[in-house]
């Protein structure tokens, strides 16, 4: 059974510091994705990480991915208020008719 | 944006009466699924389907059953609520096999007393 862990849970993070949270998953898989919603709403999604050492980038979060080590990496530079809200991850299970696990969700919130 | 509706977006219902939650997508997409979002839990996987009638459990699917008899269609039903299934409902469909990329409706707030 495919686990996805997320951690921390809940994160307070400064305005203008760096941050790093993590994604771990329990069984080999090549795909994995981050969400992010804001309270009330939907999930929208962030990034597709397709295969080993994929980097991607939107402003100032980065996203990564090491499927040796079942790792994800999300990076937040100089964390600001807009990016209050939660992120999952989740990560496709293998064979045919594959479907998303996510992770609990991790939500961060920025102070000043 | 995905054109992913559900409806309806709020329900308040009581113990043992049947609801039906619909999602209906003008995207043409193959794969349709149907997650419960609860506090402590992240987005729990319910039912999905990855074409016209053919559909298949998730992680969570003890009391919920579904139907899909057209593409643009997928049906959640409690055939008799209970106050465990107070969540709020996600659909969500993909039609890029390559990605396998997600796009979620905007949610459906069952409340079961």
């Amino acid at each position: 059974e495919l686990k996805v862990e997320q951690n921390p849970l809940f994160l307070s993070m400064q305005e203008g510091k760096n941050y790093t949270i993590y994604c771990n998953y329990s069984t080999t898989s090549d795909r994995l994705y981050w969400y992010r919603q804001d309270p009330g709403k939907s999930l929208e999604s962030l990034f597709v990480l397709l295969s080993n050492g994929a980097v991607k980038q939107e402003g100032r979060l980065m996203a990564s991915l090491d499927t040796k080590a079942r790792l994800s990496t999300l990076h937040i530079t100089a964390a600001v208020h807009d990016l209050s809200a939660t992120y999952f991850c989740a990560v496709t299970s293998t064979g045919a008719n594959s479907k998303l696990t996510f992770g609990k969700g991790i939500t961060l919130s920025v102070r000043p | 944006d995905a054109g992913i509706t559900q409806s309806p977006r709020h329900k308040v219902t009581e113990t043992g009466t049947p609801v039906t939650l619909r999602c209906h997508q003008t995207e043409n997409h193959r794969y349709m699924y149907w997650y419960r979002q609860d506090p402590g839990h992240g987005l729990r996987l319910i039912h999905y389907s990855y074409g016209v009638k053919d559909t298949d459990k998730g992680e969570v699917s003890d009391g919920y059953s579904v139907s899909r008899s057209k593409t643009e269609d997928f049906l959640l039903t409690l055939e008799s609520a209970t106050s465990s299934q107070t969540s709020v409902y996600f659909c969500a469909i993909s039609g890029q096999p390559n990605t396998g990329e997600l796009f979620f409706g905007e949610g459906s707030r069952l409340t079961v007393l």
